[in-house]
């Protein structure tokens, strides 16, 4: 069975300082694909970043960065420089390629970055 | 211009009334999905459909009920509200092709509060 989890709830920073999101998963699947968005306050669902279980290669894009881990079933999320607009609610999913195709969404890390 | 777009985005109604949400999507995907996010931001999948062929049905009281005239559209239709169906639906679609898991992208959602 597909499982995420995203062990911290919230999460509070200062403007301008790092901050990793951590996200673990659980799939019997051998290919199967990771997923984050973000959900900022006013509720929309937008899309980050999209990485298959063949692609082990960190992804850096702008401030963000993605360490994938097939090892430790991991797939954080860090922000550089955070500043306040990235406030929000991040969600990491899996996918697997068995079967139809629906994400699986942790719980969710709700991000706050203080000015 | 809206990839993704759903109606009404906020719906207040009466417990036992029946209620319909509409989404349509404008980027040519073939499939589309309803999920559920519920007052703790936990966000599950409830249907999908491709091509207007159901292809995912997860364990969702029979009083809701998707239905897709055309592969551009995909309403929720919901007999006998309870309070329990008080949440946030998203709309998402994605392409449908083989070539791997594809990027599911989101409605803005309706917040549904049943009273």
């Amino acid at each position: 069975a597909q499982k995420v989890t995203q062990a911290q709830t919230e999460i509070s920073v200062v403007e301008k300082e790092d901050v990793t999101l951590d996200c673990v998963y659980e799939t019997r699947d051998t290919t199967y694909y990771l997923f984050w968005y973000k959900q900022p306050p006013s509720g929309e669902l937008v899309f980050l970043i999209r990485r298959n279980s063949f692609d082990e290669q960190n992804e850096i894009s702008g401030r963000y960065s993605w360490n994938f881990q097939k090892s430790t079933s991991s797939f954080n999320f860090t922000i550089t420089a955070s500043q306040v607009v990235d406030s929000a609610v991040y969600f990491c999913a899996l996918s697997e390629m068995k079967g139809a195709q629906k994400l699986v969404f942790g719980q969710g890390t709700r991000l706050t970055i203080n000015p | 211009d809206t990839a993704v777009s759903q109606t009404p985005k906020y719906l207040v109604t009466q417990m036992g009334n029946d209620k319909s949400i509409k989404c349509e999507q404008n980027l040519g995907h073939d499939t589309m999905y309803w999920y559920k996010q519920d007052s703790k931001k936990f966000l599950k999948i409830m249907f999908s459909y491709n091509n207007k062929e159901l292809i995912i049905n997860e364990t969702v009281p029979n009083r809701f009920s998707p239905k897709s005239p055309d592969k551009a559209h995909l309403n929720l239709h919901i007999n006998s509200l309870e309070l329990g169906d008080s949440a946030v639906y998203f709309c998402a679609s994605s392409p449908g092709g083989l070539a791997g898991v594809d990027t599911q992208y989101f409605g803005p959602g309706t917040r549904l509060t049943v009273l």
